[in-house]
C-alpha cells in the first residue's frame, strides 16, 4: 500500500534554481494539497486541487506553481528558489466527502542556500 | 479567513491525563480534525468532530463546541510514545480547504 508518495525526501538548491517536488497517490482521492511546515508555524496551505485540471491557491502561493493533469499526480514547482522557501513540504490527499481525513506523504526537506 | 490557536508547548507526566485546547475563528466551518505528528514524520489522523460533543477513541477523546469555536483533545494514561506535536485543523464550508493551527508540542516525562 503506497498511499501518498513524495520525492525527493531531501534537496538542497542554490538561490535562483528551479525544481519540481513530486507527489503521487494511489487511493483515487479527488482532493490533493501542498503544505509547507516551518518551526512554530504549523502547516500552511500553498496550493490545492479538487480534481484533475482544477487547481487553486492557498494561503502562501507566491513562488510556487502546480498542475493536476491526472488524478494521481500533483507536482509542485519552485520557479526561482529563495532562502525563504527553505522548509519541509508535505503533500496530502483525501476523498471529496467532508468527514474524510487527509493522508500525508513523508515530506520533502528543502534547503535553499 | 481562518484563525486557529493552540498552546505552543505542554509537558505532562507518564500515566497522567492532558488536555490540549484549540480555539478557532473562521469564515466557514464544516468540521475539525486532530492530527498527531512525531518529530521528523508526517501527520497522522487522530479524530474528527463535526457536531457538538465528545468523540472517544480508546485513550484519546476529542470535544467540540461550535458555538464557542472551541475544541480540545484529551489524552489519558499518557505513554512516552505520546510525545509528539498535536495539530488542530478546520475544514471550510466548501470542504476543499483544510487549515491548520500552529500545533502543540507535548512532552511526556517519566
Amino acid at each position: 500500500n503506497a498511499g501518498v508518495t513524495q520525492t525527493p525526501k531531501f534537496q538542497v538548491l542554490k538561490t535562483g534554481q528551479s525544481m519540481t517536488l513530486q507527489c503521487a497517490q494511489d487511493m483515487n482521492h479527488e482532493y490533493m494539497s501542498w503544505y509547507r511546515q516551518d518551526p512554530g508555524m504549523g502547516l500552511r496551505l500553498i496550493h490545492y486541487s479538487v480534481g484533475a485540471g482544477i487547481t487553486d491557491q492557498g494561503e502562501v502561493p507566491n513562488g510556487y506553481n502546480v498542475s493536476r493533469s491526472t488524478t494521481e499526480d500533483f507536482p509542485l514547482r519552485l520557479l526561482s528558489a529563495a532562502p525563504s522557501q527553505t522548509s519541509v513540504y508535505f503533500c496530502a490527499s483525501r476523498f471529496r466527502d467532508l468527514n474524510t481525513e487527509a493522508f500525508f506523504g513523508q515530506g520533502t526537506r528543502l534547503t535553499v542556500v | 479567513g481562518q484563525n486557529i490557536d493552540q498552546p505552543t508547548e505542554m509537558t505532562a507526566t507518564e500515566g497522567a491525563i492532558v488536555q490540549i485546547n484549540c480555539t478557532y475563528q473562521t469564515s466557514g466551518f464544516n468540521g475539525l480534525f486532530w492530527y498527531q505528528q512525531h518529530a521528523g514524520e508526517a501527520p497522522t489522523f487522530l479524530s474528527y468532530n463535526v457536531l457538538d460533543g465528545l468523540e472517544e477513541k480508546g485513550r484519546f477523546s476529542s470535544f467540540l463546541s461550535r458555538s464557542k469555536g472551541y475544541s480540545y483533545l484529551l489524552l489519558k494514561e499518557l505513554q512516552m510514545k505520546d510525545s509528539a506535536s498535536y495539530l488542530c485543523a478546520v475544514i471550510n464550508n466548501a470542504g476543499n480547504m483544510l487549515t491548520f493551527g500552529g500545533g502543540t508540542r507535548l512532552m511526556v516525562k517519566p
